[in-house]
């Protein structure tokens, strides 16, 4: 089955220690989306990617960085963990940027010693 | 901006009973509406959606309509089972004139049923 897949599924890393989770896809969806879900929220966008066009969120903090090196995988870099980014992230796609519903994967869990 | 409220939670309802989920919106233009369901542990998936006013979206026995009039897409469900125990994300997309597209969501709604 077509689906995006997330890994690992839960992320275990040091404060200030760098740590990439990613997500691959096999829908050829043109969008591909992180978000950030902290304990009982709504997830909130952080950038997506249009193809290779990156678009940042205003409010994302630049300790966020992403990659989308081909149209199957994206990465989500986070270089100096706090304990305020312990969180669900949450990678999406869509076939376009709007009137389409987006995909998601299970998640990676990301905690923060 | 656009905003999704929904009712809070955690709602919790006995097998078989009758389930309404209120969602309203507040959007410039023309959205398109969805429900999210996350079960614990796991991403969100997709349950319905509409696209344009009094538009139908059901899957699972899960229904809600489009409503433009009172910019509502309350989600309901006839006889709920323990199975359908998750958090419910009312959600709208639109593009904006800023060029930012995105999914805006409510704050989620927690449903336990119980036997």
């Amino acid at each position: 089955d077509a689906m995006v897949i997330q890994n690992p599924r839960y992320q275990v890393t040091q404060f200030g220690k760098p740590v990439t989770l990613s997500c691959s896809q096999t829908l050829n969806h043109n969008v591909m989306y992180w978000y950030q879900q902290k304990s009982s929220q709504a997830p909130k966008l952080l950038f997506h990617y249009y193809d290779k066009d990156f678009n940042n969120e205003a409010d994302t903090p630049d300790n966020f960085q992403s990659r989308r090196p081909n149209t199957s995988f994206c990465f989500l870099d986070i270089r100096s963990p706090g304990l305020g980014d312990a969180a669900m992230y949450l990678c999406a796609t869509s076939r376009e940027r709007a009137y389409q519903p987006q995909h998601f994967g299970d998640g990676t869990r990301l905690s923060i010693l | 901006g656009d905003s999704v409220t929904q009712m809070e939670g955690p709602v919790t309802l006995s097998e078989e009973a009758f389930l309404t989920i209120n969602c309203t919106y507040t959007a410039t233009g023309y959205p398109s509406l969805f429900w999210y369901v996350q079960y614990p542990g796991e991403g969100l998936q997709l349950l319905l959606k509409a696209t344009k006013a009094d538009d139908k979206g059901s899957n699972k026995g899960f229904e809600a309509t489009y409503r433009k009039e009172t910019t509502s897409f309350h989600l309901e469900k006839g006889s709920v089972q323990v199975s359908d125990s998750a958090v419910y994300f009312c959600a709208l997309s639109e593009v904006s004139g800023a060029g930012s597209y995105q999914l805006t969501f409510g704050k989620g709604t927690k449903l336990s049923v119980i036997p």
